[in-house]
């Protein structure tokens, strides 16, 4: 069965600082994958998403970046973080069937 | 371009009631779409989803939804709240050949005992 990993759950990172969430997938090749940022009452907005190994879209401009070293893995990055990348991230992979979410992961940036 | 519309950010029912989360969509060809649950501090879960088949679709835990293509609404429903089904509630849309999903802002669900 296919499943999807994120970590770490919780984070809090200064400001300033690097950042780096990870997600795995298992059980399926070539996904789509797809990050996240869900911010208090503002529902959840798509930031990047990839095809494929090294091919990365991002949606809107910003503070972060993401990379697909490989197939079933997927890196959101910062190399400086800002207050206002705080929020509550989320991978997922697609099919035809739908979207599978990871389970999160809080980010605080203080 | 593809768009949602959730209509209250938050709604409130009393156990029993019945439950109606609103979602209006836009898209300029046929969509698929999507409704999602959201417990505090977890990922997204699917309940149901619509890919134009049955208009009526039924989906986890006693919720259904109902496709109106005149009315360009997805409203979810379930007859009788559980305590159980506090949690936020998404609708996404999509369409064939685009796997990208749009949101819209959520509705809170609150159940009173």
């Amino acid at each position: 069965s296919q499943t999807i990993h994120q970590w770490p759950a919780t984070l809090v990172q200064p400001v300033g600082s690097p950042l780096s969430l990870e997600c795995t997938v298992e059980g399926t090749s070539n996904p789509n994958l797809y990050w996240y940022r869900q911010a208090a009452g503002r529902g959840l907005q798509l930031l990047f998403y990839s095809i494929g190994i090294d091919q990365i879209s991002s949606e809107v401009p910003q503070n972060l970046s993401a990379s697909r070293p490989q197939d079933r893995q997927f890196i959101l990055s910062s190399k400086k973080l800002l207050l206002s990348d705080s929020g509550f991230y989320l991978c997922a992979w697609s099919s035809v069937s739908g979207y599978t979410f990871g389970s999160g992961t809080r980010l605080t940036v203080v | 371009a593809q768009s949602v519309t959730q209509l209250g950010s938050h709604v409130s029912v009393s156990e029993g009631a019945l439950v109606l989360l609103r979602c209006n969509y836009s898209s300029s060809v046929p969509p698929y779409l999507f409704w999602y649950v959201q417990y505090p501090n977890q990922g997204l879960q699917l309940l149901l989803k619509y890919t134009s088949a049955a208009t009526l679709v039924k989906g986890i835990n006693g919720f259904e939804a109902e496709f109106k293509k005149s009315e360009t609404s997805f409203h979810l429903t379930k007859p009788s709240a559980h305590m159980s089904d506090a949690a936020e509630y998404f609708c996404a849309v999509s369409s064939f050949g685009n796997e990208k999903l749009t949101f819209g802002t959520g509705t809170r669900l609150t159940i009173i005992p």
